[in-house]
């Protein structure tokens, strides 16, 4: 059984540019959130997807944009990048209301 | 705003000693959790604590919760090398909606 996974692993991008990053998550889970964690810090949460729709949201900038597909899988989506994006994204899944999360190997963004 | 506070932030101890990460936390919540983060890594579930007076224990490390103190503590036992890593206390916010606010983590190094 597949754990939560996510591509890709290393991204470097210029300011300015787009970005979309991607998530499967472990199967039989339905909900998907999506953390920053910058060097040196703990992650920050970004939003949390689930049946499709952003359920929870923390502060983040509307630059900061996701998706969930019918399959669960997600995507986080940033425009306008600045150098501050770079970091470590990971992505989280579990089922709706149980008690435990499971994060993926995360994907690294730096922005030049 | 929930803030969750570690001490210490770093710690640098030798092998076979005991010692304690306090997390404290900022507002009511009986959902906490305990992750392990390797260099580079992504984060590793220890423990998930999911009411007042909750104990757990696996091998060298034992979690704790007293939610009237909001106040958690993991200890380490006869520490050994291996568990050289980040530890990051989390609290879900939202009552079971799985939305994460982390502290800064504690960084252990733990010397032969």
């Amino acid at each position: 059984d597949a754990g939560v996974t996510q591509s890709p692993t290393h991204l470097i991008k210029t300011r300015g540019q787009q970005v979309t990053l991607r998530c499967s998550p472990k199967s039989g889970h339905d909900t998907v959130s999506w953390y920053q964690q910058a060097l040196g810090q703990g992650p920050q949460f970004i939003f949390q997807y689930y049946e499709e729709e952003e359920r929870q949201r923390g502060n983040f900038p509307d630059r900061f944009s996701g998706h969930q597909f019918p399959n669960y899988s997600s995507e986080l989506n940033v425009n306008a990048l600045l150098l501050g994006d770079s970091a470590l994204y990971l992505c989280a899944s579990s089922l709706l209301g149980a008690n435990e999360q499971f994060f993926g190997p995360g994907t690294r963004l730096t922005v030049l | 705003e929930l803030k969750v506070e570690q001490n210490p932030l770093f710690l640098s101890m030798q092998e076979g000693k005991n010692y304690t990460i306090y997390c404290n936390y900022s507002t009511t919540s009986d959902r906490l959790y305990w992750y392990r983060q390797d260099p580079g890594k992504s984060l590793e579930s220890l423990f998930v604590l999911l009411s007042n007076g909750a104990v757990k224990q696996e091998g060298r490390l034992m979690a704790s919760l007293d939610t009237k103190a909001r106040l958690s503590t993991l200890h380490i036992t006869a520490a050994v090398h291996d568990l050289s890593a980040t530890y990051f206390c989390a609290v879900d916010v939202d009552d079971g909606a799985q939305k994460l606010v982390f502290g800064q983590g504690t960084r252990l190094t733990i010397n032969p």
